[in-house]
């Protein structure tokens, strides 16, 4: 246990299904993030949320759309994915960014399948 | 561009030392940090080198060398257990940029 979860661990959704990831955690951190861990490929960073506020966009398309109502809760809104988007989701949170060695702590993942 | 390059794959037996190296092309430096990822689980962190030198944390100790770009991670005592993905990663910005990784796989 590492104080961030995510829900759902599985997910499985058509290309023009709508779905969320969500994330949680419970380390009083300012930061989280959303990587994505494709087979064979290094971990990517895709969005990051410093105190709610969005501070990284990747060049993530348009189909990913990231939501951070708190500090504690992140969102992965998924809309007309590809199938090339399967892989792990993984959010991640910080005590906060830019900091050099800050520790990330990383959530169990969300393991998409796109058909 | 930002780049981290380490081995993909090393073997050993229990009881040996391994050491994986990471060399680094990155725009801006503010450290090297190791995580380890065990098959379908979270990466989760080691260590971190911000300054020259040797870091030691029990079995595990991490080495940097900023003017070489380089920096190690040093297994000692290998156990099964420690069969896993291990990254560098430097913080760019507000981001972490990860290596590809290097699976290590433990035999007896």
């Amino acid at each position: 246990e590492t104080g961030v979860t995510q829900t759902p661990r599985h997910l499985v959704m058509g290309m023009t299904n709508k779905k969320s990831l969500k994330c949680e955690q419970h380390l009083g951190h300012n930061a989280m993030y959303w990587y994505k861990q494709s087979a064979k490929k290094p971990l990517e960073l895709m969005f990051v949320y410093n105190f709610k506020e969005q501070t990284e966009n990747n060049s993530v398309p348009s189909r990913f759309s990231p939501e951070c109502p708190n500090s504690s809760h992140l969102f992965l809104h998924l809309h007309t994915l590809q199938p090339e988007d399967s892989a792990l989701y993984l959010c991640a949170s910080s005590q906060e960014t830019g900091t050099g060695g800050d520790e990330q702590f990383f959530g169990p993942g969300t393991r998409l399948t796109v058909l | 561009g930002q780049s981290l390059e380490q081995p993909s794959e090393v073997t050993a037996v229990e009881g040996a030392i391994v050491q994986i190296n990471c060399t680094y092309q990155t725009s801006g430096f503010y450290g090297l940090s190791w995580y380890q990822q065990h098959d379908g689980g979270a990466p989760t962190f080691l260590s971190y080198n911000a300054l020259d030198g040797l870091e030691e944390t029990g079995r595990f100790s991490s080495f940097l060398s900023r003017s070489d770009s380089y920096g190690y991670l040093l297994l000692q005592e290998l156990q099964m257990k420690d069969s896993a993905s291990y990254f560098c990663t430097n913080q760019a910005g507000t981001a972490l940029i990860f290596g590809k990784g290097t699976t290590l796989s433990v035999s007896s």
